[in-house]
């Protein structure tokens, strides 16, 4: 299995801040790589595909990018909204898998 | 738009069979390259993946759970379900149904690049005596 680790677990930021999280897999996954954002009692919503690409409907202050085995989700001027948990996912080999999450909490 | 239902038991004792059906509105099981997921987050932790299965009807199961688990579909009631057996405590999550889809473009039509756009709300499954 390919195995997804996301840093850092948990950070606090304040709106309007620029946020990175950090996603490292096991193995190269060339940009098969996913990103969903998730809020409490809510199911995950995806944001980025492919590493970069954005999915309809999500606000242009959400970017990714890399490739290989090291990613990055970027949020350029957080908004209250944007406070929630993490998850970036590999669609490169099955058993699909998704990092631990990163929870971006209000400082 | 595609949409997705969670329904089934919300306790199921230990050792028993968690049996789940994700219902389908706005789609069809039957479409070409589709596949119909199940993922599950126990309490305060990650999503796990568990599995899916194809437009064509074939399956594919997380190693992890292998042994424990089937996935079937009901293309007359367009519903595609999840049953697993011999729970314990640690099957106690949140399960959801997903659908996992090709990304399109109108220049190169389908691509490999899969990911699960369209998530039914969650079923809490507790397993408990």
């Amino acid at each position: 299995d390919i195995q997804m680790t996301q840093s850092p677990s948990s950070l606090s930021a304040s709106v309007g801040d620029r946020v990175t999280i950090t996603c490292r897999a096991s193995q190269s996954i060339s940009n098969y790589l996913n990103w969903y954002q998730q809020k409490p009692g809510k199911a995950p919503k995806l944001l980025i595909y492919a590493a970069s690409s954005l999915q309809s409907g999500v606000p242009s202050r959400f970017s990714g990018s890399g490739s290989g085995t090291d990613f990055t989700l970027t949020i350029s001027g957080l908004q209250p909204e944007d406070f929630a948990t993490y998850y970036c996912q590999q669609s490169y080999s099955t058993p699909l898998t998704f990092g631990g999450g990163t929870r971006v909490e209000i400082k | 738009q595609v949409q997705l239902q969670e329904s089934g038991p919300g306790l199921v004792k230990p050792s028993q069979t968690l049996s789940l059906t994700c219902t389908v509105s706005g789609g069809s099981l039957s479409s070409t390259y589709y596949y119909w997921s199940w993922i599950r987050q126990p309490p305060g932790k990650g999503l796990e993946w568990i599995g899916y299965i194809s437009y064509s009807g074939s399956t594919y199961y997380n190693p992890s759970l292998e042994s424990r688990i089937t996935i079937s579909v009901d293309t007359s009631e367009n519903q595609f379900s999840l049953k697993l057996s011999s729970v314990t405590a640690a099957d106690t999550a949140v399960y959801y149904c997903a659908n996992l889809s090709p990304s399109y473009s109108d220049n190169s039509g389908f691509s490999d690049y899969y990911y699960m756009d369209v998530w039914g709300k969650g079923t809490t499954v507790t397993v408990s005596s």
